[in-house]
């Protein structure tokens, strides 16, 4: 295993369009997160799945954002008519169910340019 | 609400110069106060985890320390492969498994 995959690296688009990304996470890991993050900022969370199930999720993640993760493998993160204010790194983590955060491993991030 | 503020902003130091960054936090019953360390471009990738204060972790040239409200992590002579930004992130009793991140220390170690 070679950690948590992001895909894609880089995104370019233009306003109003909708965007996916996608999220490998480690094979043994049945938690996954997603975060966002702003220049200069720490991340921040989105939402989180335990195996497929959406269990928790952001006050600040508007109708606009949907995630999901089929059958506890990968996740997808849409975004829906996107707009500037969305253009972040987005980062995906990983973890074992029991450990918490200190097992969180972190992909490379999708990094959004809105335009 | 789980709050974390990271000082200083930004800071720099000669190869050798011992300083010291600071996490203050303030968190309904603390699960666990987490250091990372991110390099330009990539996700951040874990460095410490303490959960009780008096608790100290070493690794390297870092090491981490706990009080009730803040945390700090000391670099002892550090070198220019050091450089990144280290953030802070608490795990509140209240929080579920979502971690709240202070906003970095960006580090900038020059030889």
């Amino acid at each position: 295993d070679t950690g948590v995959s992001q895909d894609p690296r880089h995104k370019i688009t233009k306003r109003g369009q909708n965007v996916t990304f996608r999220c490998d996470p480690i094979s043994e890991h049945n938690r996954l997160y997603w975060y966002r993050q702003t220049l200069g900022q720490g991340p921040e969370f989105l939402t989180y799945f335990q195996n497929e199930a959406q269990l928790e999720k952001s006050r600040l993640l508007s109708d606009r954002f949907s995630a999901e993760r089929p059958k506890g493998s990968f996740s997808t993160l849409e975004i829906q008519r996107t707009e500037q204010g969305d253009s972040a790194m987005y980062l995906c983590a990983s973890s074992i169910y029991g450990t918490g955060g200190d097992r969180y491993t972190f992909g490379s991030g999708t990094r959004l340019t809105v335009v | 609400e789980d709050q974390v503020t990271q000082s200083p902003e930004a800071l720099r130091l000669q190869e050798g110069e011992s300083s010291s960054l600071n996490c203050s936090y303030t968190v309904s019953g603390l699960r666990g106060l987490f250091w990372y360390r991110q390099d330009p471009g990539k996700g951040p990738e874990f460095l410490f985890t303490l959960y009780s204060a008096g608790e100290e972790k070493e690794k390297e040239r870092l090491k981490a320390t706990l009080t009730k409200k803040e945390s700090f992590l000391h670099i002892t002579a550090p070198k220019p492969e050091d450089s990144a930004t280290y953030l802070c992130a608490v795990q509140g009793s209240n929080a579920g498994n979502m971690l709240t991140f202070g906003g970095g220390t960006r580090l900038m170690v020059k030889p």
